[in-house]
């Protein structure tokens, strides 16, 4: 069954450092793969989206994901992070038409 | 810009009472869904469908009833709500042809006394 999990339930960063949120997948195929990010009392927002070609892909605010079929990862970067990058972020994966979501990483951006 | 809206936005309740949680969506998609969001567990989908007049059992149904009358409207069900339904709960919006990319509501923070 696909799946996904995120080993880091926690990751702090100095605001200004660069950034990297991990996921793996399990899957048969290469799949759909997502980014989501939670602010605050907020719902979900998608940041980033994968299917098929450049494995390196863009997502809003500087967030940039790099799809690995070998490594089965699905990694989240950023360049620098600013203090409003605090949140939750979500990896995900969809089977038919449900998505199954990792457990969440909570990021914190020290000043 | 997709909008998915739910109400109420925070409900406190009695335990045994029946407890509708409502969402709205304007994005003409198929399918709908229900998650709960609790510390340590992430998301869990509830219920989902895949237009008017079906329902189908996520991962944690039990205790939970949908009924989606409309394209446009989904509500998750509390016949007998219990103090462990006390949770986040989240609607959201998609269908294939996005992509299956979902589109979620602010939340209902639902507390059961």
């Amino acid at each position: 069954a696909q799946s996904v999990t995120q080993p880091d339930a926690r990751v702090t960063v100095s605001e200004g450092a660069s950034l990297q949120l991990r996921c793996k997948y399990s899957y048969s195929a290469t799949p759909y793969l997502f980014w989501y990010v939670q602010y605050p009392r907020q719902g979900l927002q998608m940041l980033l989206k994968y299917y098929s070609g450049d494995p390196v892909v863009q997502g809003v605010n500087g967030f940039e994901a790099e799809f690995s079929k070998s490594d089965s990862s699905f990694h989240l970067r950023k360049a620098s992070v600013h203090w409003s990058d605090s949140a939750v972020y979500f990896c995900a994966v969809p089977n038919y038409n449900v998505l199954y979501f990792g457990s969440g990483t909570k990021l914190t951006v020290e000043p | 810009e997709a909008a998915v809206t739910q109400s109420p936005r925070n409900k406190v309740a009695v335990t045994g009472g029946k407890v509708t949680l409502s969402c709205n969506q304007t994005n003409n998609h198929n399918n709908m869904y229900w998650y709960r969001q609790d510390t340590g567990h992430g998301l869990r989908l509830i219920h989902y469908s895949y237009g008017a007049g079906s329902t189908e059992k996520g991962d944690i149904p039990d205790g939970y009833k949908a009924s989606r009358p409309s394209q446009e409207n989904f509500s998750l069900i509390l016949e007998l709500a219990t103090p462990s339904q006390t949770s986040v709960y989240f609607c959201a919006s998609g269908d294939r042809a996005g992509g299956f990319t979902q589109y979620f509501g602010p939340g209902t923070r639902l507390l059961v006394l």
